[in-house]
């Protein structure tokens, strides 16, 4: 069975950094290309950070660009986003995705996602 | 980026009936389009991927036809268990931008 367990938040100030973490076991993982997606309060949705199977390819949404780092450790089945210089825009819920294997950039599984707030 | 215009922002419905939900997309996406389920404290579940493609373990009471820049998800024969939001989300280019969301309603 296919499992993301995402980690990492909470309440932080303004300015501050964060990390977030995701754990996936049911699948190969150094074969999936992977997405960090955030749900803000209003519940809309954005893909901030993308990196696909074998790092060749980073994205990062103009939102975050410079401030939010996506990595991957193989080894460890885990996913990542470093978060730094956070604002209260980038409160949200976290949730980390895999796109389909073999396919492009549709998400056909979700973890259940990690509420970071970003306040003073 | 691509925007997405979901409509209508909500709709009210009953066990039985069937709802049509529309995505347009700012610009052509061809069929690179997925559509999601989401219910309070999940994470959104796959439902149809390119355009028309039914996931895995979907009822066959989903499905979703569209191309270029106008698509539609239509669920027949509503179960209790379809009441929650539904998005769409085009893939043809990053960043992946996702419509504002259905909610459907008893």
């Amino acid at each position: 069975e296919v499992q993301l367990v995402e980690s990492g938040g909470g309440l932080v100030k303004p300015g501050e950094s964060a990390r977030l973490s995701c754990e996936a076991s049911g699948f190969t993982f150094n074969r999936a290309s992977m997405n960090w997606v955030r749900q803000t309060p209003g519940g809309g949705l954005e893909c901030v950070a993308f990196i696909s199977s074998d790092e060749r390819y980073i994205f990062y949404a103009d939102s975050v660009k410079g401030r939010f780092t996506i990595s991957r450790d193989s080894a460890k089945n885990s996913l990542f986003l470093q978060m730094d210089s956070l604002r209260g825009e980038d409160t949200a819920v976290y949730f980390c995705a895999r796109e389909g294997i073999g396919f492009g950039g549709f998400m056909d599984y979700w973890g259940r996602g990690t509420l970071v707030t970003v306040s003073s | 980026d691509i925007q997405m215009t979901q409509s209508p922002y909500s709709v009210s419905a009953s066990v039985g009936d069937t709802v049509t939900i529309t995505c347009r997309a700012s610009q052509s996406i061809t069929k690179w389009l997925a559509w999601y389920q989401q219910k309070p404290g999940k994470g959104p579940k796959l439902l149809i991927y390119k355009a028309s493609d039914l996931q895995s373990g979907v009822p066959s009471r989903f499905s979703g036809i569209g191309s270029g820049t106008e698509f539609t998800l239509t669920i027949s024969s509503l179960q209790p268990d379809d009441f929650a939001t539904y998005y769409c989300q085009q893939y043809h280019n990053y960043p992946y931008t996702f419509g504002q969301g259905t909610k459907l309603e008893i």
